[in-house]
């Protein structure tokens, strides 16, 4: 079975700064890899996924994301934190074959200083 | 398209009480999942459903629990009786059958038992 971690339940950062938020999964094969955004009273909108080929992918909003095999993680970045980022990130990691239901991580809160 | 609508968005009841909520899918996705959000929890997968059949329901916490999807275009998780402990906001998305397919989430119903 599946399961993703992400270590950090709150990230600060100051407005402008660059930002690292840290994902590892755990799955046999190559799994399918999302990252959601969850603004405040809002459901979760997709941000980026990987399935294949190019390991860097980047997604809405100025954020990316790079695929490590070797580190079982997909980490998210962005180069440079507007305030309204402040929200919550939700990396999820997908099966192949059988079920294509994916499993969330327990989130990571974004607070962004001015 | 409207995406994933939710009804109600907020619902107050009191201990006891049965709660009805509501859910309407994108038109042409074939997969239905019903989550639970709370702080001491996160997102928690409640029950999906794939072209109507519900396929797991492992993730619904008890019997007063229940789930259904009459047609493409409708579900219900309905909560009979209520407890104070079934307090969270609750989720509804949905999603293509595809594998590498994101899930779309509706704005969620705030559900609060007195």
């Amino acid at each position: 079975a599946q399961s993703v971690t992400q270590p950090d339940i709150h990230i600060t950062v100051s407005e402008g700064a660059s930002l690292e938020l840290r994902c590892n999964y755990s799955y046999g094969a190559t799994p399918y890899l999302f990252w959601y955004v969850q603004s405040p009273g809002q459901g979760l909108q997709l941000l980026l996924k990987y399935f294949s080929g190019d390991t860097l992918v980047q997604g809405i909003k100025g954020f990316e994301a790079e695929f490590k095999r070797s580190q079982s993680s997909f980490n998210l970045r962005k180069p440079s934190v507007h305030w309204s980022d402040a929200a919550e990130y939700f990396c999820a990691v997908g099966a192949i074959g059988g079920s294509y239901i994916p499993t969330f991580g327990r989130g990571t809160s974004l607070i962004v200083h001015p | 398209d409207a995406g994933v609508i939710q009804s109600p968005r907020h619902e107050v009841t009191e201990m006891g009480q049965e709660v009805t909520l509501r859910c309407k899918p994108i038109s042409g996705h074939d997969y239905l999942f019903w989550y639970r959000q709370t702080m001491m929890r996160g997102l928690e997968l409640l029950i999906y459903f794939n072209n109507n059949v519900p396929i797991d329901d492992s993730g619904m916490p008890e019997d007063r629990f229940s789930a259904k999807m009459p047609n493409a275009s409708f579900s219900t998780l309905k909560i009979q009786p209520s407890e104070p402990r079934d307090s969270a906001v609750y989720f509804c998305a949905s999603s293509t059958q595809r594998g590498d397919a994101e899930q779309f989430f509706g704005p969620g119903t705030r559900l609060t038992v007195l």
